[in-house]
């Protein structure tokens, strides 16, 4: 079945730093791919998505490139700041599997000022 | 436009009771999703329904179970609680469901059972 494997955290960061969260998928079909991020006390948010290869999502400076060779969709940002602190979530959806949203486990992003 | 609605925010039952929540969804949606958070499992999807039927199901046992009314508004129910469905259900809702289409999460509800 469908997969999406995401790197453990917390990612503990200063402000103004360079972010990077990897993100790879298995997938039966052709996937769309999402990040998502989770406020404390909130539901998700959408915060990026792409549903074809080499699409690039991006939103708020944050910034992700669907790569099908390597089945990957790292999200990135050049400078975090202090509020951009939540947990983000990988996810996919594929046709072939329902459209249901299949999500990696998470990675806590903190950001110190 | 509002967004989604859970109701109850916070809910405590006892193990052997049952449980009824509610989601609205957007205004013109027509599509709900319902997820389990857990801090072991993760976001795991219970079933997604669509003009009233249900569309999609996840592997979670019969005690899990929903429905949607003609407005769209849906409601999931856990019946015989154990205490490993304490978790924070989130609904989503989404014009069309598929692919393509941005699921617009609710803040969830928080079950504990004790």
């Amino acid at each position: 079945g469908d997969s999406v494997t995401q790197m453990e955290g917390p990612v503990t960061l200063s402000e103004e730093a360079f972010l990077t969260i990897n993100c790879t998928y298995t997938a039966t079909g052709y996937p769309s791919l999402f990040w998502y991020v989770q406020y404390p006390g909130e539901g998700l948010q959408l915060l990026l998505k792409a549903t074809k290869a080499d699409d690039k999502g991006s939103n708020k400076g944050f910034e992700a490139t669907y790569r099908k060779e390597t089945t990957s969709f790292h999200l990135e940002k050049g400078s975090v700041q202090v509020s951009d602190s939540a947990v983000y979530f990988c996810a996919l959806s594929d046709v072939d599997a329902g459209n249901m949203l299949t999500f990696g486990g998470g990675t806590r992003l903190m950001v110190k000022p | 436009k509002a967004g989604v609605t859970q109701t109850p925010r916070y809910l405590i039952k006892t193990r052997g009771q049952q449980v009824t929540l509610s989601c609205s969804p957007i205004s013109g949606h027509r599509s709900v999703s319902w997820y389990q958070q857990t801090p072991g499992q993760g976001l795991q999807f219970l079933f997604e329904y669509f003009s009233e039927t249900q569309r999609n199901k996840g592997n979670f046992p019969g005690r899990f179970s929903g429905r949607q009314f003609s407005n769209s508004r849906s409601e999931m129910n856990v019946s015989t609680l154990e205490l490993g469905d304490s978790a924070l259900y989130l609904c989503a809702s989404s014009l069309m469901g598929g692919p393509n289409t941005e699921a617009f999460f609710g803040q969830g509800t928080r079950l504990t059972v004790v």
